[in-house]
C-alpha cells in the first residue's frame, strides 16, 4: 500500500522559513514524480511544485516561484519543500502527492494526509 | 497563465446522473484528471487521462474530454458521492487545478 507521510508543518512568522518533508513507502519511490499541493482554509486545491523522478525537471506555481524549492532524496524515499520568505497567504494544508509517472506533468494519484502551515505574527 | 473553470456547485437527486464540467482553452488537446474530496479528507483520484478509472473507483464514474471542455459524469449518483470535485490538467510546465465543484445529492 502506498503511504505518504508529511511532516514539518507548524506556526511560523511572516518572512521566516520552514522545511516540509514527506516520507514515501509502499512503492518504488525513485520511479515516480512527486508534487506538493496546498489548500488554504475553505479554499480549493493549488499546485505548489512538482519534481520528476530524477530531479531533472522541476516546476513551480507562480505564487511560490523564487521562494520555495522542491527536492527529493531517492535513497531515503523522501520529498522536501523548502519554503522561504513565507507570507500570510501561504497559510494552508500542504499535501505530498505521488505522480502517476516519472514525469511530473502526467498528473498525480495518491495523496498524503497533509501537514498544516500557519504563517502569522 | 492557463485557467480551468468549473461551476461552483451542482445538485443531483439520488439515482440520477450528475455532470460536472471543466473548461479551458483547447483542453481537449491535453489530458484531464478528476479528484474527489470529502470534508476533512485528502483528495482521491477518480479519473485520469480523460476517461480512465483507477482501480477501486466505481464504474458509475466516467469522464470525457473534447474541444474546450472535460466532463465528469456520475451515473446513478449515491449519497456517498456528495463531495467537492476538482479537475486538473497541465500547460507549459505548470499543473493547473480548476476551482472545484461542490456536488450536492438531495
Amino acid at each position: 500500500e502506498v503511504q505518504l507521510v508529511e511532516s514539518g508543518g507548524g506556526l511560523v512568522q511572516p518572512g521566516r522559513s520552514l522545511r516540509l518533508s514527506c516520507a514515501a513507502s509502499g512503492y518504488t519511490f525513485e520511479d515516480y514524480a512527486m508534487h506538493w499541493v496546498r489548500q488554504a482554509p475553505g479554499k480549493g486545491l493549488e499546485w505548489v511544485s512538482g519534481i520528476s523522478w530524477n530531479s531533472g525537471s522541476i516546476g513551480y506555481g507562480d505564487s511560490v516561484k523564487g521562494r520555495f524549492t522542491i527536492s527529493r532524496d531517492n535513497a531515503r524515499n523522501s520529498l522536501y519543500l523548502q519554503m522561504n520568505s513565507l507570507r500570510v497567504e501561504d497559510t494552508a494544508f500542504y499535501y505530498c502527492v505521488k505522480g502517476r509517472s516519472a514525469a511530473y506533468y502526467y498528473g498525480m494519484d495518491v495523496w498524503g494526509q497533509g501537514t498544516p502551515v500557519t504563517v502569522s505574527s | 497563465s492557463y485557467e480551468l473553470t468549473q461551476p461552483p456547485s451542482v445538485s443531483v437527486s439520488p439515482g440520477q446522473t450528475a455532470s460536472i464540467t471543466c473548461s479551458g482553452d483547447k483542453l481537449g488537446n491535453k489530458y484531464a484528471s478528476w479528484y474527489q474530496q470529502k470534508p476533512g479528507q485528502s483528495p482521491i483520484l477518480v479519473i485520469y487521462q480523460d476517461s480512465k478509472r483507477p482501480s477501486g473507483i466505481p464504474e458509475r464514474f466516467s469522464g470525457s474530454n473534447s474541444g474546450n471542455t472535460a466532463t465528469l459524469t456520475i451515473s446513478g449518483t449515491q449519497a456517498m458521492d456528495e463531495a467537492d470535485y476538482y479537475c486538473q490538467s497541465w500547460d507549459s510546465g505548470t499543473v493547473v487545478f480548476g476551482g472545484g465543484t461542490k456536488l450536492t445529492v438531495l
